[in-house]
């Protein structure tokens, strides 16, 4: 994989519905796997920084793990909410700070 | 608020045009980036710099330069515009952990007629 890649492109919830994305990233070069959350007319903003193969990361309702190895992280949502519609970003470090980001899952959770 | 600043918001001109995005970097932070969303694309890596050297490049443009002040601003230069260089332009900063989070701006909406 060359790029890093996000599935699925946009995703459509119910309140309380928990969901999942995946985002691939090339396992060579790999430094660190970031997640941003970016809010419609806001910028993106910091969920996780995750370095080691097994990492797993939780805040609140969303936690994230890493697999270095086969080039793979999943974000996952527990209990969906209307306030976590958002555009979930993911970005490999390939070497100093350099981030090549995905086109991001677009999730949306009515009410 | 990511403690970003990016100006102007907005940004209308013309082809053949040049133009010049500011950035002023979180307190405290060296690294500045600066990442190019155009339609239906993922952030696209511009340019890095630390401490007012450039560090790293992405997929800048020649009509395109950066630099970083004394002062850890920075500014990134348009030149020769073009109606594909209309863009979302977003300026972030990091501390100096090597994996440190980026800290985004609002971003600056450029778009060229």
């Amino acid at each position: 994989i060359l790029n890093v890649e996000q599935s699925p492109q946009s995703l459509h919830v119910q309140e309380g519905d928990s969901t999942n994305f995946t985002c691939s990233f090339p396992s060579s070069n790999f430094y660190a796997l970031h997640w941003y959350r970016w809010e419609t007319a806001k910028s993106p903003e910091a969920l996780f920084v995750m370095t080691l193969n097994g990492d797993e990361k939780k805040k609140g309702r969303i936690s994230a793990t890493l697999n270095t190895k086969e080039g793979y992280s999943y974000l996952y949502i527990k209990g969906s909410q209307p306030e976590d519609s958002a555009t979930y970003l993911c970005a490999s470090n390939t070497g100093f700070q350099k981030l090549v980001f995905g086109t991001g899952t677009r999730l949306l959770v009515s009410p | 608020d990511s403690g970003v600043t990016q100006t102007p918001k907005h940004l209308i001109t013309a082809t053949g045009q040049r133009v010049t995005l500011r950035c002023s970097p979180r307190s405290g932070d060296l690294s500045v980036y600066w990442y190019q969303q155009s339609l239906d694309q993922g952030l696209q890596f511009l340019i890095q710099y630390y401490n007012g050297e450039e560090r790293a490049k992405g997929n800048i443009l020649e009509r395109f330069s950066a630099q970083q002040f004394p002062d850890l601003h920075s500014e990134l230069n348009l030149s020769s515009l073009e109606l594909g260089d209309s863009a979302l332009y977003f300026c972030a900063s990091s501390g100096q952990g090597e994996n440190s989070p980026l800290h985004f701006g609002n971003g600056t909406r450029l778009t060229v007629t």
